[in-house]
């Protein structure tokens, strides 16, 4: 196993701008999860994937988010027009369903994200 | 809604001696899933010990171990021997296992200093 892996590492970008981060997941897992982790707080989730379906979404993933998971592979996740407030680490995990209900997510490194 | 309480924002213990982290939780489920994840400083998020809360045995690993109490929602966190690598946040997180892969519920998490 490689490991979750995400890109880039770190974005700064101004008010207004579009970003996208992509997530590629340990090759045999067949969900993904993306979740925004503020200084000082525990992750928060905001959406799930099970092979290529968006299965979930959180109330905090606003019009202005978008993810996809383009043949159940690799995933991205958009922002349009960020906000400061968007200033965050997105972090990106997997897993393998194992049909007994929850399984154990794997986490990538993050891209840390620095809206100007 | 899950919600999960980390009530320590920062502890401290001496190198090779046992500290305890302590994690409640509230859930109207029976079926759940509880985590502790460790953190490091810049670095990604792995797993360090995962509870069904079907098991009436507390799960071990190694050094590390958990005191859970279903009937408090009580999920605590006992390191043993602690080395100077067990520093960094650590996160207690909760998953419903209903069957589908919803996204966890993760506390504020605990920053852990070992003292050499």
């Amino acid at each position: 196993d490689t490991g979750v892996s995400q890109d880039p590492r770190h974005k700064i970008t101004k008010r207004g701008q579009n970003v996208t981060f992509r997530c590629d997941p340990i090759s045999e897992h067949n969900r993904l999860y993306w979740y925004r982790q503020t200084l000082g707080q525990g992750p928060e989730f905001l959406t799930y994937f099970q092979n290529e379906a968006q299965l979930e979404k959180s109330r905090l993933l606003s019009d202005r988010f978008s993810a996809e998971r383009p043949k159940g592979s690799f995933s991205t996740l958009e922002i349009q027009r960020t906000e400061q407030g968007d200033s965050a680490m997105y972090l990106c995990a997997s897993s393998r369903a194992s049909g007994s209900g929850t399984d154990t997510q794997y986490f990538g490194p993050g891209t840390r994200l620095t809206v100007l | 809604a899950q919600t999960v309480t980390q009530s320590q924002p920062e502890m401290s213990v001496q190198e090779a001696e046992t500290v305890t982290l302590s994690c409640t939780y509230d859930t109207s489920e029976s079926d759940y899933y509880l985590f502790w994840y460790k953190q490091p400083p810049s670095r990604q998020m792995i797993l360090v010990i995962r509870q069904e809360a079907y098991k009436q045995q507390n799960a071990t690993e190694n050094r590390f171990s958990v005191n859970f109490q279903k009937a408090a929602k009580s999920f605590s966190l006992k390191i043993s021997d602690s080395q100077l690598g067990d520093a960094a946040m650590y996160f207690c997180a909760y998953a419903y296992s209903g069957g589908g892969a919803d996204g966890l519920t993760f506390g504020k998490g605990t920053h852990l200093i070992i003292q050499p």
